[in-house]
């Protein structure tokens, strides 16, 4: 029971490219979502899924997509990184009771 | 509107007791959830409160009053490894997002 996995655990990018943050889950929740986190800023909701083929924005969703084709996967699209996109990312599966974190993902965009 | 707030920084002693208020503002209220940060680190589950009162796990123990919009996690015996940033989180209804507040640093110190 591997949990919550996330891939990349580094990543560098120029300003303009685009990339996938990997998110996947084992426990079958249905409900995942993703965050960043900044310096003084805290936790911050991008967008979420209650369950395969439903996804809603959070509180920053600019800049981002997401799907959600499996219950298993939740990938995180940036389509043209900007430096603002510098930061800590992570996604999170939910029970009723519990939310569980991955390991997050560092991305600094140049 | 949603508001959680949270002090910012703390500094305690080694073998104290310290606790860390968090008070919130939310359309809605499904549950209160801390967790602990280390630097560098992902976001781990500590409490969940959903009804008013105490709830104690060994070392830790969180309560809830949904009157006042309050909680707090009360730290026994404190130790070095308990330096930390502390996050406080609501659920608004059902199965929606936590929403954070944006932690509390805490220092241990001997």
């Amino acid at each position: 029971n591997a949990g919550v996995t996330q891939t990349p655990k580094f990543q560098v990018l120029k300003t303009g490219q685009s990339m996938t943050l990997q998110c996947a889950q084992d426990m079958n929740h249905e409900y995942m979502s993703w965050y960043r986190q900044d310096p003084g800023m805290g936790l911050r909701l991008i967008h979420y899924s209650v369950g395969a083929g439903i996804t809603d924005q959070g509180e920053v969703p600019n800049g981002y997509n997401v799907s959600r084709s499996t219950t298993e996967d939740f990938p995180l699209r940036l389509l043209s990184a900007a430096p603002s996109q510098t930061s800590v990312y992570f996604c999170a599966s939910s029970s009723k009771t519990l939310t569980l974190f991955g390991p997050g993902t560092r991305l600094l965009v140049l | 509107g949603q508001n959680i707030d949270q002090p910012t920084e703390m500094t305690a002693t080694e073998g104290a007791i310290v606790q860390i208020n968090c008070t919130y503002q939310t359309s809605g209220f499904n549950g209160l959830f801390w967790y602990q940060q280390h630097a560098g680190e992902a976001p781990t589950f500590l409490s969940y409160n959903v009804l008013d009162g105490l709830e104690e796990k060994g070392r830790f123990s969180s309560f809830l009053s949904r009157s006042k919009g309050y909680s707090y996690l009360l730290l026994k015996e404190l130790q070095m490894k308990d330096s930390a940033s502390y996050l406080c989180a609501v659920r608004n209804s059902g199965n929606t997002p936590l929403v954070f507040g944006k932690g509390t640093r805490l220092s241990v110190i001997a």
